[in-house]
């Protein structure tokens, strides 16, 4: 089976752009969640998805929003973007429960000048 | 509190020797679900091992192993006989059954092995 897909792999954006970050989960996989990478924070969670539903959310601003498609295929959308949102952002699977293992992919590295 | 530390930022090795990688997590939840997770210079990060707390029996797969102590909250990670492909950023995590699915990560031990 193809893994999880990410694109794109690296993104350049200013302050006050949008960006648009894309997810291809594992086939026959519903859950998709979405983490945030940085130096100083570590890894954090997002949201997640299930059957185009949000089913948990993180300790984030309104700026970051996804979305789950049919398919399972899912995007997120960070507004206005700040410095601070630099960050690798990382994707994952999972089959569809909670407790189930997640499997990453190769993550997205956005960079805001 | 529900948290997951790694105390060791970095370990430097060199390769051959064996090296444990420390986990400690604090919840009051009773059921919970156990990972680690090797992150390559590439980004991805790659799945491990899972456990969930109702199983304390310890595993082995080749030169891996994991020590889960459920009266010391602790899941360690050892690796034996360190190669320089085991150099990496390793994370522990945590599902918490309250946290619906959310992964809870400690900061991470890096992991260098010299040749």
């Amino acid at each position: 089976k193809a893994g999880v897909t990410q694109t794109p792999r690296y993104l350049i954006k200013t302050r006050g752009q949008q960006v648009t970050l894309s997810c291809s989960p594992i086939s026959g996989h519903r859950s998709v969640s979405w983490y945030q990478q940085t130096p100083g924070q570590g890894l954090q969670f997002l949201f997640e998805y299930f059957s185009e539903t949000q089913r948990n959310k993180g300790n984030f601003p309104g700026r970051f929003s996804g979305r789950q498609f049919s398919n399972s295929r899912s995007e997120m959308n960070v507004s206005t973007l700040e410095l601070g949102d630099s960050a690798l952002y990382l994707c994952a699977s999972r089959q569809r429960n909670p407790q189930e293992t997640q499997y990453f992919g190769p993550g997205t590295r956005l960079l805001v000048l | 509190a529900q948290k997951v530390t790694q105390a060791q930022t970095e370990i430097s090795v060199v390769e051959k020797e064996d090296v444990t990688l420390d986990c400690v997590y604090e919840t009051r939840d009773t059921t919970y679900y156990l990972f680690w997770y090797k992150q390559p210079p590439s980004g991805e990060l790659v799945f491990l091992i899972r456990r969930n707390s109702f199983d304390e029996q310890n595993e082995i797969s080749g030169r891996y192993s994991w020590n889960f102590q459920k009266s010391t909250s602790s899941f360690n990670f050892t690796i034996t006989a360190s190669q320089v492909v085991d150099s990496a950023v390793y994370f522990c995590a945590l599902i918490f059954s309250s946290n619906t699915g959310k992964l809870i990560f400690g900061q991470g031990t890096t992991l260098q092995v010299k040749p």
